[in-house]
């Protein structure tokens, strides 16, 4: 059965990068039909996806986070990573690794809570 | 704002049926045929009911389906049951200033009176 794990740091200070890992295992990151990526969602509010990238490392970005993130991806660890710059308040929120096929997110980490403070 | 939009709340009685609406444009839901929803329940992720505008993942029930009529795509939940309540979100790709992206709706909050 795939699974997914975030990594990372809880807490992050404002203006700094937040670095996020994502280990998965029962399966290959290499697998061609699928994008692998981050969708993260603050507390009490709802999902915004933030992009994805396959194992050619082709990546997509949310428009509006565009400038901020790096998505990468690691087959020999078979781990993919997210860096988000210049972190804010606005950014404190539940960070969810995902498998996505289609436009459609088929495997959910479980969640690693960010929060942004000094 | 979110990119779709969704009723924040819907109710029904158990073993009634309810359909939740996600309304969006020509450049994503009414565009592609990968419209998805997603159930979630408090302090878990978000699971999977309904991908490409109408198809079930392998375990979800039957009493879940989807559809699409233009720009809005529906989910809808017959014989409902205590556990169906949670929030419940869609999704689609999109395409914007040539560049593709997954949307999603606000949510909406399923009550199972």
């Amino acid at each position: 059965q795939l699974q997914l794990q975030e990594s990372g740091p809880g807490l992050v200070k404002p203006s700094e990068t937040l670095s996020l890992t994502c280990t998965v295992s029962g399966g290959s990151i290499t697998t061609t039909n699928y994008y692998w990526g981050w969708v993260r969602q603050p507390p009490g509010k709802g999902l915004e996806w933030i992009g994805t990238i396959n194992y050619s490392g082709k990546t997509y970005y949310s428009p509006s986070l565009r400038s901020r993130i790096t998505i990468s991806i690691d087959a020999s660890r078979n781990h993919f990573s997210l860096k988000l710059t210049s972190m804010t308040a606005a950014d404190t929120a539940v960070y969810y690794c995902t498998r996505e096929e289609n436009s459609s997110v088929d495997y959910w980490g479980q969640g690693t809570l960010v929060t942004v403070s000094s | 704002q979110s990119a779709l939009t969704q009723p924040p709340s819907a109710s029904g009685s158990p073993g009634q049926s309810v359909s939740i609406s996600c309304t969006g444009t020509s450049s994503d839901i009414g565009g592609y045929n990968y419209v998805s929803w997603y159930q979630q329940h408090p302090g878990k992720a978000p699971k999977l009911m309904i991908y490409e505008v109408t198809k079930r993942p392998s375990g979800v029930p039957d009493r879940f389906s989807g559809s699409r009529s233009g720009n809005t795509a529906s989910l809808t939940v017959s014989g409902l049951q205590a556990e169906d309540e949670a929030d419940y979100y869609c999704s689609s790709h999109a395409v914007s200033n040539n560049l593709a992206q997954v949307v999603f709706g606000g949510g909406t909050k399923l009550t199972v009176l």
